[in-house]
């Protein structure tokens, strides 16, 4: 298996423009994840999908920030509009099941997004 | 209080020794524990999982947990140069629709 994908793998971007982050998890794990690591702040869980559908958007910072997973094999992360505060490496994870001994998430290469 | 606590480090352990990492955590009812490695600018990799209290041993690494003491710890025995790296302590609660809840890591550099 390739691993979770991610695209791109960087992006620069101006103030005020609409960024999309992409994924593609591992094929057979029913659970996805988004996150945000910073330097102050680690690594932040912005948001979780089981079988395509969000569970838990707690993490997702303001209205500026919205996630998709419109089938088992795909999902977006959108900024619209990016800040320079935005600026992180933003990480997709997967994982088979939930539950005790069945949590192990495998994340992809990250990407890393500056906002000018 | 934080819910997972590591020290930032960074820890220097000299080649060969033994690297001991600890980690605490505020939820009681947290029953999955994992330690992820992450190179610095790669994406985090997960080292051991543990469940239940005691030790779990792994090659050259060995998970311990204490659930009274609500205490977690890595142990790496005979250190690389190759372990030099951030270490990222995740605790998670019971149920499925429970979060993983990152450390916000050690730093260990193995000095040759």
């Amino acid at each position: 298996d390739a691993g979770v994908i991610q695209s791109p793998r960087h992006e620069v971007t101006e103030m005020g423009q609409e960024v999309t982050l992409r994924c593609k998890p591992i094929s057979g794990h029913d659970y996805l994840f988004w996150y945000r690591q910073t330097m102050m702040r680690g690594l932040e869980l912005l948001i979780y999908f089981n079988n395509n559908v969000p569970i838990d958007d707690s993490g997702m910072p303001e209205d500026r920030f919205s996630a998709k997973m419109p089938n088992a094999s795909f999902s977006t992360l959108k900024i619209q509009p990016s800040e320079p505060r935005d600026s992180a490496v933003y990480f997709c994870a997967s994982s088979e099941q939930q539950g005790p001994g069945y949590n192990e998430q495998f994340f992809g290469p990250g990407t890393r997004l500056t906002v000018l | 209080q934080k819910e997972v606590e590591q020290n930032s480090g960074p820890l220097s352990v000299p080649e060969g020794a033994i690297a001991s990492l600890n980690c605490t955590y505020s939820d009681r009812g947290s029953q999955s524990f994992f330690w992820y490695r992450q190179y610095s600018g790669k994406s985090p990799e997960l080292i051991m999982s543990i469940y239940s209290n005691g030790d779990k041993e792994d090659g050259r690494f060995t998970a311990q947990l204490n659930k009274a003491s609500q205490y977690v710890s890595l142990l790496i025995r005979d250190s690389q140069p190759s372990d030099s790296a951030t270490y990222l302590c995740a605790v998670m609660g019971y149920s499925s629709a429970s979060k993983i809840i990152f450390g916000s890591g050690t730093r260990l550099s193995i000095r040759p």
